[in-house]
């Protein structure tokens, strides 16, 4: 029962364009989420949080979007670098807060010169 | 950011025997630690979560005998993986959070333990 999916395995976007990642969940009891990077044999890396209370948060190069009635949320990145070329994770938790998370699957993120 | 950080980073053992993995906060106090696993090109699960002062919980299906936690201080948590098997192999990793109110919350994770058994 995956209850955070990324539907997009991998996502290849040219240096400078814009990268979007989505993320679906199922349980309407989540209220917190998380976008985290990761590099093989390396723990996540925290990027950027969201609350439900908010349909957006912008930090930097990263925004979260948060649509709660499709149960969805997207990460954009603008513009893409190569260094950014990882996996990326959406973690939701239903305590409104950073706790007990669940994992989406992972979408693997190219980002080509 | 916090730091968390493990030791070791990278364990071979046979099967049978135990493997403790410690995890700690290196710059702020941590109440809660959280203990996932990552099998090759999967995603991470929520294994335990671990409680200073109290017992950890463990998310449905993992053996708490099998994977002992524990939190004796505020910075640090142990994980002992007791009479290992070769299923056992996976990538663990701990994490704590850091709870700034809104959207500061995150968690932070160590930088992982890749577990063989042979």
């Amino acid at each position: 029962d995956q209850q955070v999916k990324q539907n997009s395995p991998s996502l290849s976007v040219q240096e400078g364009r814009i990268s979007i990642l989505n993320c679906d969940y199922t349980n309407s009891m989540f209220d917190y989420f998380l976008w985290y990077k990761k590099y093989p044999a390396e723990g996540p890396t925290f990027l950027i949080s969201i609350s439900s209370i908010k349909d957006k948060n912008e930090d930097g190069r990263f925004t979260v979007f948060l649509n709660k009635s499709a149960k969805h949320l997207s990460l954009h990145i603008v513009p893409s670098q190569p260094g950014d070329s990882a996996v990326y994770f959406c973690a939701a938790s239903a305590l409104g807060t950073a706790s007990k998370l669940t994992f989406g699957t992972g979408t693997r993120l190219q980002v080509t010169l | 950011g916090a730091v968390v950080s493990q030791h070791p980073s990278w364990v071979i053992c046979k099967s049978g025997t135990s493997v403790k993995i410690e995890c700690r906060s290196l710059d702020f106090q941590a109440t809660t630690m959280f203990w996932y696993r990552q099998f090759p090109k999967q995603s991470l699960m929520l294994m335990a979560t671990s409680n200073e002062g109290s017992k950890a919980t463990y998310e449905q299906g993992v053996e708490k005998d099998k994977f002992l936690i524990n939190h004796a201080s505020l910075t640090l948590s142990t994980l002992t993986v007791t009479s290992a098997h070769p299923e056992d192999s996976s990538f663990y990793i701990c994490s704590a959070p850091q709870l700034a109110g809104g959207e500061g919350d995150t968690q932070y994770f160590g930088p992982g333990t890749r577990l063989t058994v042979l």
